[in-house]
């Protein structure tokens, strides 16, 4: 069966610090995968998506960057965080065709202070 | 522009009760329309609805897609105080680079007390 790993599940850290944050996924080959924010425990915005390595688009400008570097393997990144990159991160997976939705990995709670 | 919208945003009921929460969407070249439940971290997928009419349920969960008038509906009966959650209502696009990139509306805060 599939499963999705993030990590690490909370995360605080200073302004202008870096960011790495990790999602992996097992038992599939070649998922799409998504990079999620959710600000105030609402609105689920779509930051970046994958749909092959080294494929990334992405949905906003801001301060972030991703990276698809195997095929089950997504990263989110940043050079210098800033407060507005606190929130609550999601990645997610799908397959890429066929009536199936999303398995979304735990979460990782970021606060930038 | 493609937009789901849900109401209510928010929702406090009593053990016991029967609640309906409400979902419409605009979606180009809508596909399907999904639901999730979310508690205090990840979303948990609960249905994906694709035809008019044709009820999905599980337990005491129901839901049902009518994409005449573009919206769908979630039923909770017998609510308890484990179904406290954010329920979100997501549509997907047919989409010719297979990205399914989800339109998702801003939740339903259902808060069951006992």
């Amino acid at each position: 069966s599939q499963t999705i790993h993030q990590w690490p599940a909370t995360l605080v850290q200073p302004v202008g610090s870096p960011l790495s944050l990790e999602c992996t996924v097992e038992g599939t080959s070649n998922p799409n995968l998504y990079w999620y924010r959710q600000a105030a425990g609402r609105g689920l915005q779509l930051l970046f998506y994958s749909v092959g390595i080294g494929q990334i688009s992405s949905e906003v400008p801001q301060n972030l960057s991703a990276s698809r570097p195997q095929d089950r393997q997504f990263i989110l990144s940043s050079k210098k965080l800033l407060l507005s990159d606190s929130g609550f991160y999601l990645c997610a997976w799908s397959v890429p065709t066929g009536y199936y939705g999303y398995t979304f990995g735990s979460g990782t709670r970021l606060t930038v202070v | 522009e493609d937009k789901v919208v849900q109401s209510p945003l928010s929702l406090v009921v009593h053990e016991g009760d029967t609640v309906t929460l409400n979902c419409s969407y605009e979606v180009t070249n809508f596909r399907s329309l999904l639901w999730y439940k979310q508690e205090k971290k990840a979303p948990t997928f609960l249905f994906m609805l694709t035809s008019s009419g044709i009820e999905k349920k599980s337990g005491r969960l129901s839901s049902i897609l009518d994409k005449k008038e573009l919206f769908s509906i979630l039923n909770i009966t017998a609510t308890q105080t484990g179904d406290s959650a954010i329920y979100l209502c997501a549509g997907l696009p047919y989409n010719a680079g297979n990205n399914r990139k989800l339109i998702w509306g801003l939740g339903t805060s259902l808060a069951v007390n006992p």
